[in-house]
C-alpha cells in the first residue's frame, strides 16, 4: 500500500529564507507526483507535476525533484516571502492520486 | 481557459438530512471528475471519481453516492448524513487520469 509521508509537518522561517520541503513515498511504481499549495479554508492550487521519467521541474522560485528509486521528492523555494505562507501537499499518481497530510508553512516578514 | 465551479462553500447540516453538493467545469470537454475529502488532521481521500457521463466509480465505502448527468457537471448525495460525514469536500478535473488535477474552492460541510 503506498504511503506518503512529508516532513516538516510545521516549518516557521523570517523571510528571504530558502525552504527545503520533503515528501517521501513507499511504494516506487508511480506515474507522476504533483505539488500543491492549499491557501487555509480554500482548495488546491497545482504547482509543479513531475513525471517519474523526469527529475526536475522549475516554476518562477519554485523547483521540485524527484528521485523515485529512493522515494523521494523535495520542493525548493527560493527567497520565500510572507505570501508563500499556506500548507503544501505532495501527492503521488499511482492509479489514483495519494496525498501526504502536508507541511504547514509560514513566513514573517 | 478552464474554470472550476463548486457550491455552496459552506454548508451546516443536521444528521439524518440530505446533501447534494453540486461541482461544475468549464472550458473543457469530457474530463476527469473527482470528489475528495479532507478531514481535519488527515490527508485527502478519494471518493469517487468519473471518466464519463454516468460513469461512477467508488473508492471507499460509505454514507455518499456520486452522479454525472452532465459531461462536466459532478454531484455528491447522501440520503441521510452522519456526523462523520463531517469535513471539507473538494471537486475535481483533469483532462486524463494520469494528468494534473485542479481543485474548486471546496465545500465546508458540518454536522450537527
Amino acid at each position: 500500500k503506498q504511503e506518503v509521508t512529508q516532513i516538516p509537518a510545521a516549518l516557521s522561517v523570517p523571510e528571504g529564507e530558502n525552504l527545503v520541503l520533503n515528501c517521501s513515498f513507499t511504494d516506487s511504481a508511480i506515474y507522476n507526483l504533483q505539488w500543491f499549495r492549499q491557501d487555509p479554508g480554500k482548495g488546491l492550487t497545482s504547482l509543479l507535476l513531475i513525471q517519474s521519467s523526469q527529475r526536475e521541474q522549475t516554476s518562477g522560485r519554485l523547483n521540485a525533484s524527484l528521485d523515485k528509486s529512493s522515494g523521494r521528492s523535495t520542493l525548493y523555494i527560493a527567497a520565500s516571502q510572507p505570501g508563500d505562507s499556506a500548507t503544501y501537499l505532495c501527492a503521488v499518481h499511482t492509479d489514483k492520486l495519494i496525498f501526504g497530510t502536508g507541511t504547514r508553512l509560514q513566513v514573517f516578514p | 481557459s478552464q474554470t472550476i465551479h463548486q457550491w455552496p462553500a459552506t454548508l451546516v447540516q443536521p444528521v439524518g438530512s440530505p446533501l447534494s453538493l453540486e461541482c461544475t467545469v468549464e472550458g473543457t470537454s469530457n474530463p476527469n471528475l473527482y470528489w475528495y475529502r479532507q478531514a481535519a488532521g488527515r490527508g485527502l481521500q478519494l471518493l469517487f471519481y468519473s471518466v464519463g457521463i454516468g460513469q461512477i466509480s467508488s473508492e471507499v465505502p460509505q454514507n455518499l453516492s456520486a452522479s454525472r448527468p452532465q459531461d462536466r457537471q459532478f454531484i455528491l448525495s447522501s440520503k441521510k448524513l452522519l456526523l462523520s460525514d463531517s469535513g471539507f469536500y473538494l471537486c475535481a478535473w483533469s483532462v486524463g487520469w494520469d494528468q494534473p488535477q485542479h481543485f474548486g474552492d471546496g465545500t465546508r460541510l458540518s454536522i450537527l
